[in-house]
Formats: C-alpha cells, sequence, structure tokens
C-alpha cells in the first residue's frame, strides 16, 4: 500500500519567513492533495497536484509535484499567524480505485510573532 | 468545503452505547466518504458511499462500525457498543464525483470521546 511521508514533523518559524514542508510518496504519485487543518477543525482544501513538474499557488502558498511523480513539496512565504495550524498531504490510489486519499502524519507548523 | 456538515460536532458516549454520526454532503456531491483521526496518527480512510451504495469498505472496521447513505438524508456512520479505543475525530468528506483527480472537501468533524 501507498505511503506518505511528510517532513519536517513540526515546525517552528518566525513570522516573516519563508517556510517548505515535504511530502515524499512510496510510490508514484497520481494525485496529490494539500490540506490545511486548524487544531479541532475539518480540514480545508489548499491544492491538488496531478502532472510531474506541475505548480500551483494560491495567495503566499505554493505547491509543486516534482517531475518523477514521487514528492510535493509546499512553500509558504512570507509566513504569517494565519497560516499555523497542520499540513497535510493526501495521495489517490495509484490503482486508480474507488477508494479514498492515504494521508501522511501532518506536518505541525507554529509561527513565531 | 463549509457546504460539508457533519452533526453533533462533538458526541461524548459511555461504554457499550451507540454512536450516530451524521453527513450532509456539499450540496449537488453523491460521493461520500468517512476518515478516522485517532490521536497521534494521521488521517486513515474507512469508507466511501455513493447514493445507497458502498463502494469501498476496506477500512472500516470488521465489527460494530456500519455506514449507509440513503437516497433521502444524509449519510450515517454507527458505531455500536462503543469502547474507549473509538474515541477520536470522525471526518466526512465528499465528492462531485468519484475517483481520481476530484477535489475531496472536508467537513468539520464529529469528535467522539467514550468514558
Amino acid at each position: 500500500s501507498q505511503e506518505l511521508e511528510q517532513s519536517p514533523q513540526s515546525l517552528i518559524v518566525q513570522e516573516g519567513k519563508n517556510l517548505t514542508i515535504n511530502c515524499t510518496s512510496s510510490k508514484t504519485l497520481y494525485g496529490l492533495y494539500w490540506y490545511k487543518q486548524k487544531y479541532g477543525e475539518g480540514l480545508i482544501f489548499l491544492m491538488m497536484l496531478q502532472k510531474g513538474g506541475e505548480e500551483k499557488s494560491h495567495e503566499k502558498i505554493t505547491a509543486k509535484l516534482d517531475e518523477k511523480k514521487q514528492q510535493s513539496s509546499l512553500h509558504i512565504t512570507a509566513s504569517q499567524p494565519s497560516h499555523a495550524g497542520i499540513y497535510l498531504c493526501g495521495a489517490d490510489d495509484p490503482g486508480g480505485g474507488a477508494d479514498g486519499l492515504t494521508f501522511g502524519k501532518g506536518t505541525h507548523l507554529i509561527i513565531q510573532p | 468545503n463549509a457546504g460539508v456538515m457533519q452533526n453533533p460536532r462533538h458526541l461524548v458516549r459511555r461504554r457499550g452505547q451507540e454512536a450516530r454520526l451524521r453527513c450532509s454532503p456539499m450540496k449537488g456531491h453523491s460521493h461520500v466518504y468517512w476518515y478516522r483521526q485517532l490521536p497521534e496518527e494521521g488521517l486513515k480512510f474507512m469508507v466511501y458511499l455513493q447514493k445507497e451504495n458502498i463502494i469501498d469498505e476496506s477500512g472500516m472496521p470488521k465489527e460494530r462500525f456500519s455506514a449507509e447513505f440513503p437516497k433521502e438524508g444524509p449519510s450515517i456512520l454507527r458505531i455500536q457498543q462503543v469502547v474507549r479505543g473509538d474515541s477520536a475525530a470522525y471526518f466526512c468528506a465528499s465528492s462531485l464525483q468519484g475517483g481520481n483527480g476530484n477535489t475531496i472537501y472536508f467537513g468539520e468533524g464529529s469528535w467522539l470521546t467514550v468514558v
């Protein structure tokens, strides 16, 4: 079965600094999703990447899927307190089946003022 | 994603009781997924349903857990004879279509505590 490894597990960043979170798959990624979860709340969809080399941006958050489609990175520019939370990467079943997404364990992001 | 509605948000049950969690998908979505998030663990897929059909229940525990998505009304995740290990956050998600490459939107979750 597919496994997703996120790094780092936790991250403390000073407000205004840039940061990168990585998500590495044990198998080729056919669809990679990034979500953000605030503590005690639901998941907010950020972006979905499908093609090798694809890059998408939303406000100050950029996500990329590498050419080999086994790793994705999430980059936040000029971090703000509102960026704090748990970032989760999820992947489609590589067999194209009907089941749900496989998720990494998440990266806990803390923004220090 | 605010369109996926879950209730109750928080539920406390004594061991042996039943827990019923409800989920109304986003408007127009007929594909519903249930996930469980245990403390210190990641989000785990449980079951995928379409209207009146269970498509994939490979992540559901074999006993005490069941899910349905009737023709009318919300999807329901039912846990019978709850035990302490069932304490977790249960998330419902929905999508417009099934299969890979379709954005899945999550609800706010239902936090079950078994005492």
